[in-house]
């Protein structure tokens, strides 16, 4: 399986402050994405990015922005973080192979924002 | 725009057979996952459906009819750590660019 890692675990911040979630995987996967996960809500995507050269917004972009530094690293940035960014954020990959695709999720990041 | 349906929340019985539906409205379609999720833990992959028909993996199955938006997954001889959230999640865009999830079934399996 894929290891997809996700620092910090758990933050705690303020609103107005400028926060990073790093995403990193070593399966060598193309294809990235983030989603924020509320209760009720389910899984919304903020961002993906199938390559290096490659970033496009999901469904819920406004307020975040995310850099692919390398094959291997997805950042997501909350510049002035409010507090209904308060969520459970997860990074994931995908792999295609033999026309199935599987999305390997990381452990997630819990982020308060007061 | 999209939508995706599924039952907020079912209960079973462990050693029974229970099946979770999900309905989807979508810009286009390019295949249906379905994830299993416990409390404060990540999503972990169980089934990707982009044909029509029946996959099936071990005790569970998940089935996919394009033409009515509609699969299920079948969860066979339950077990009390199947109780968790189910997420149906569906490939969509006109070039299969963006994942739109379900709001999640929670399974509680019951002795």
């Amino acid at each position: 399986d894929a290891d997809v890692t996700q620092t910090p675990r758990n933050r705690i911040t303020k609103t107005g402050k400028r926060i990073m979630l790093e995403c990193s995987q070593t399966k060598g996967h193309d294809r990235m994405y983030w989603y924020r996960q509320d209760p009720g809500l389910g899984l919304r995507l903020i961002y993906y990015s199938f390559d290096v050269k490659d970033i496009n917004k999901g469904e819920i972009s406004d307020g975040y922005s995310v850099s692919r530094q390398a094959q291997a690293k997805f950042s997501l940035s909350l510049e002035s973080a409010i507090p209904n960014q308060t969520a459970l954020y997860f990074c994931a990959t995908s792999v295609r192979t033999s026309g199935q695709e599987t999305q390997y999720f990381g452990p997630g990041t819990r982020l308060l924002v007061l | 725009g999209q939508n995706i349906d599924q039952p907020t929340e079912m209960t079973a019985t462990e050693g029974a057979i229970v099946q979770i539906n999900c309905t989807y409205q979508t810009s286009g379609f390019n295949g249906l996952f379905w994830y299993q999720q416990h409390a404060g833990e990540a999503p972990t992959f169980l089934s990707y459906n982009v044909l029509d028909g029946l996959e099936e993996k071990g005790r569970f199955s998940s089935f996919l009819s394009r033409s009515k938006g509609y699969s299920y997954l079948l969860l066979k001889e339950l077990q009390m750590k199947d109780s968790a959230s189910y997420l149906c999640a569906v490939r969509a865009g006109n070039y299969g660019q963006n994942f739109v999830f379900g709001p999640g079934t929670r399974l509680s399996v019951l002795p």
